[in-house]
């Protein structure tokens, strides 16, 4: 059982560049997020989806877009990266429930747009 | 949105113990989280809390009181691989998590 994957482990993207960030999920969970980390200000939620075939803002959306086609996969697209889209981007899935609905966390992608 | 402090940075020696505090500010509350990260690595889940008082698991504890909107992860008989971020999380109405910063714990031998 992997839990949840993510590609690439780290990029260097050149500014104006397109990129999508994958991240996959075998635990058939129902909601999946997207943070981003950066030095002092901790995991700021980026985009969310409670299920399949719907999503939703999150903190900090702006220059970046989710899609959520199945269960399993929940890319994240930089349309247009700009230096301020260098960190590390954690992808994270839970059952969607009351109670400890623990989020089980990827490896992180770290990414670095020049 | 969600206000949550925690302390940048504590330092302790092998064996003893710490204990990392954590306040919030939130619009609606359905639970605090505890996360540990080591460096360069995911976070992992620690504790959950969600009624008032004390969880304990094994070597770490983590206590709440919703009325003074304060939570703390207590680590006892620190070990060297406790060295780690430990991050605090609320859970809002909406069943986001909002994280705080991350305490930094160094553990001496």
């Amino acid at each position: 059982i992997a839990g949840i994957t993510q590609a690439p482990t780290s990029q260097i993207l050149a500014a104006g560049r397109r990129m999508t960030l994958r991240c996959t999920q075998d635990m058939r969970h129902n909601a999946m997020y997207w943070y981003r980390q950066d030095l002092g200000l901790g995991l700021r939620l980026i985009h969310y989806s409670n299920t399949a075939g719907t999503t939703g803002k999150g903190e900090v959306p702006d220059g970046y877009s989710v899609s959520r086609a199945n269960t399993d996969d929940f890319p994240l697209t930089l349309a247009s990266a700009v230096p301020s889209q260098t960190s590390v981007y954690f992808c994270a899935s839970s059952e969607y429930k009351t109670g400890p609905d623990t989020q089980y966390f990827g490896p992180g992608t770290r990414l670095t747009v020049l | 949105g969600q206000n949550i402090d925690q302390p940048t940075e504590m330092t302790a020696t092998e064996g003893a113990i710490v204990q990392i505090n954590c306040t919030y500010q939130t619009s609606g509350f359905n639970g605090l989280f505890w996360y540990q990260q080591h460096a360069g690595e995911a976070p992992t889940f620690l504790s959950y809390n969600v009624l008032d008082g004390l969880e304990e698991k094994g070597r770490f504890s983590s206590f709440l009181s919703r009325s003074k909107g304060y939570s703390y992860l207590l680590l006892k008989e620190l070990q060297m691989k406790d060295s780690a971020s430990y991050l605090c999380a609320v859970r809002d109405g909406d069943y986001k998590l909002s994280f705080g910063a991350g305490t930094t714990v160094t553990v001496r031998a």
